[in-house]
């Protein structure tokens, strides 16, 4: 079975600081694992994704995540968090246990950038 | 084609009412999912379309919703009997079949909003 673990609730961090937004996961198959981003009443925006390759991901706005294979976990950074960063971030992994190959998410981090 | 439609963005409807949602995906996505999602929770998985079968239905469906996509583009989703607990965002996403580095995968729409009061 899949799942996907997203341990804060609510993550603050100051203008121009680091932010990490934690994810791990478990999974059957191959881990194919995303990050999406959802402002207010809005539907989800792709971040990143990893499949294969590099663990190291680059994504959009300035985004990036870390596979990591041992700790299963795939943690979304940005070096420098923006005030507009502020939304709620959504971890997913491919669900290998249905045909449909939907995605799985966690619960949801609210990340909230202070001025 | 800019992305996955939806509509309606927003919908009040009185329990025990029908409504319907469409979704456009993008053109060459063969694959379409919808998803609902509540108040503070992440998206959950409803059903699938390949081309127009549907193959695969969530346990979270129940006899109250159905789901089409007639011509294998656009899909449609139909709950019958609204109850105040069908209120949520529902969500329409469109994928290729295959997933690779150079494509996002998955793409959402904006979703729509229901409210059964």
């Amino acid at each position: 079975a899949q799942s996907v673990a997203q341990p804060e609730d609510q993550v603050n961090v100051a203008e121009g600081n680091p932010l990490t937004v934690k994810c791990t996961y478990s999974v059957s198959g191959n881990p194919y694992l995303f990050w999406y981003v959802q402002y207010p009443n809005r539907g989800l925006q792709f971040l990143l994704k990893y499949i294969t390759g590099d663990n190291l991901v680059k994504g959009s706005y300035g985004f990036e995540a870390e596979f990591n294979k041992s700790q299963t976990s795939f943690h979304l950074k940005k070096p420098s968090a923006l005030v507009s960063d502020s939304a709620l971030y959504f971890c997913a992994v491919r669900d290998w246990g249905t045909g449909a190959n939907n995605l799985f998410f966690g619960t949801g981090t609210r990340l909230t950038v202070i001025p | 084609d800019t992305g996955v439609s939806q509509d309606p963005r927003h919908k009040i409807t009185k329990r025990g009412q029908n409504v319907t949602f469409r979704c456009d995906p993008i053109s060459e996505h063969n694959r379409l999912y919808w998803y609902r999602q509540t108040l503070g929770q992440g998206p959950e998985f409803l059903t699938y379309f390949q081309n127009e079968a549907q193959l695969e239905k969530s346990r979270l469906l129940s006899d109250r919703f159905s789901a089409e996509r007639p011509k294998g583009s656009f899909s449609t989703l139909e709950i019958q009997r609204t109850e105040q607990g069908d209120s949520a965002m529902y969500l329409c996403a469109s994928s290729p079949t295959g997933f690779s580095p150079s494509n996002y995968g998955y793409t959402f729409g904006s979703g729509t909003r229901l409210t059964v009061v």
